[in-house]
């Protein structure tokens, strides 16, 4: 199966920072990587599909980018309400597979 | 818009098989666009996707888990199911359902909000 590596495991920034989220795969995945939001007690949210899509209702804040093996989700302005661990994910072959996730924090 | 439920029992013991329905509601189960899979998140943990099945009842499992999960579907009731059997400590986590479809590039746009199971006895 394909592993996801991302980094850095937690990221510190303040309101209006912008913050760089890495998401490294073990072999090619095209573009078939997907980014989620995570808040505590609360189901996944689907922010990025494809690799730079925007899902529904996602603010432009919101960009990603990458191919083949390197991806970036970008948070252009950090809002306090992105507080979450967020998680990539690939579908690129069975069975799809997630990051272990990093870890947004607002100071 | 889609919404999901899942329901069970929140422990099990050791070496029994654990059980959860998801309902959707919103939309119907049986529509050809969308595919229902379980996923699953141990505490503190991340997320590993345990499989899916479609609306004709074609099923894919996660090679890791494939000896004892069951998916099923019935459409009927506008439900899909899950099945793991022979669980140990290790199955405990928040057990998600969810749907991908054409529209979210078949990415997991909708989700339920979790089910805690606990392997304990």
């Amino acid at each position: 199966e394909i592993v996801l590596t991302q980094s850095p495991a937690t990221l510190s920034l303040s309101p209006g920072e912008r913050a760089t989220l890495s998401c490294r795969a073990s072999q090619s995945v095209s573009s078939y990587v997907g980014w989620y939001q995570q808040k505590p007690g609360q189901a996944p949210r689907l922010l990025i599909f494809d690799a730079s899509y925007r899902a529904t209702g996602i603010p432009a804040r919101f960009s990603g980018s990458g191919s083949g093996t390197d991806f970036t989700l970008t948070i252009s302005s950090l809002e306090p309400e992105d507080s979450a661990v967020y998680y990539c994910q690939h579908r690129s072959n069975w069975p799809p597979t997630f990051g272990q996730g990093t870890k947004v924090e607002i100071k | 818009q889609v919404q999901l439920q899942e329901s069970g029992p929140g422990l099990v013991k050791p070496s029994e098989t654990l059980s959860l329905t998801c309902t959707v509601s919103g939309d119907s189960v049986n529509t050809n666009t969308f595919y229902w899979s379980w996923i699953r998140q141990p505490p503190g943990k991340g997320l590993e996707w345990i499989g899916y099945i479609s609306h004709s009842g074609s099923t894919t499992y996660n090679p890791s888990l494939k000896s004892r999960v069951t998916i099923s579907v019935d459409t009927s009731k506008r439900q899909f199911s899950l099945k793991l059997s022979s669980v140990t400590a290790a199955d405990t986590a928040v057990y998600y359902c969810a749907s991908y479809s054409s529209s979210s590039g078949y990415y997991f746009d909708y989700w339920g909000q979790g089910a805690l199971v606990t392997v304990s006895s």
